[in-house]
């Protein structure tokens, strides 16, 4: 069993659609981060979290602590938004990135 | 667009050939981490350096190994290449307030990547 679990590993929806993304975690983390990745491979961070839940834009993410399991949330979908979601967890003993396998978004118009 | 730049973007070497590939961090961060990205798969973490020095390494061979200048750019050099070893290499650049991963940090920042074809 992976480190940092996401599911779905693909997921579809059409323009407009309330979008989640899960991500369970079974290690101790500092920090939990959400990351896109387009092709051609740039990876853009989203949010780093620690606790609670940040918003920006369409984009929301929250993090319960307890349970070990963080959601990335895209309200009114839109075509633009199809990338590789990721979700990756920062390590308690030096800064290392365990990484999810990704889920790969694809919005239809 | 982030301030973390790698170079080269494209590299092509034959099997045995080392390679050299080149990070250069956000402006002010002191934290470079290395990762190798298979075709379909996640990062995988290969090194971190915090302040020059190598401070966690993931399941690589030591032929994998890497430096950090006093600028904080970073360097990623692998000897004797495999077939296995084409993939895309990432850099992330962070500033890390005592090199531990609790002891404070900002959030991370990806250079675009070095795809990496071994032939």
């Amino acid at each position: 069993k992976n480190e940092v679990e996401q599911s779905p590993q693909n997921l579809t929806a059409q323009e407009g659609e309330f979008i989640t993304i899960n991500c369970s975690y079974s290690v101790g983390i500092s920090a939990l981060h959400w990351l896109q990745q387009h092709p051609g491979g740039g990876i853009v961070s989203l949010f780093m979290l620690s606790s609670g839940k940040k918003k920006h834009g369409r984009l929301i993410a929250t993090i319960n602590i307890q349970e070990k399991h963080s959601s990335l949330h895209i309200t009114a979908s839109h075509p633009r938004d199809s990338a590789v979601y990721i979700c990756a967890a920062r390590g308690t003993s030096y800064g290392k990135l365990t990484f999810g396998q990704g889920t790969i978004l694809t919005v239809h118009p | 667009e982030t301030g973390v730049t790698q170079s080269p973007t494209h590299l092509i070497k034959t099997r045995g050939q080392q390679v050299t590939l080149r990070c250069s961090s956000q402006s002010g961060h002191n934290t470079v981490s290395w990762y190798q990205q298979a075709l379909g798969q996640g990062p995988q973490f290969i090194f971190q350096y915090y302040r020059e020095e190598e401070n966690g390494r993931g399941n690589f061979p030591p032929r994998f190994s890497g430096l950090q200048f006093p600028n904080y750019s970073s360097e990623l050099n692998v000897n004797a290449l495999e077939l296995d070893d084409s993939a895309l290499y990432l850099c992330a650049s962070s500033l890390d307030f005592g090199g531990q991963g609790n002891s404070g940090h900002t959030e991370a920042f990806f250079g675009q990547g070095t795809r990496l074809t071994v032939v």
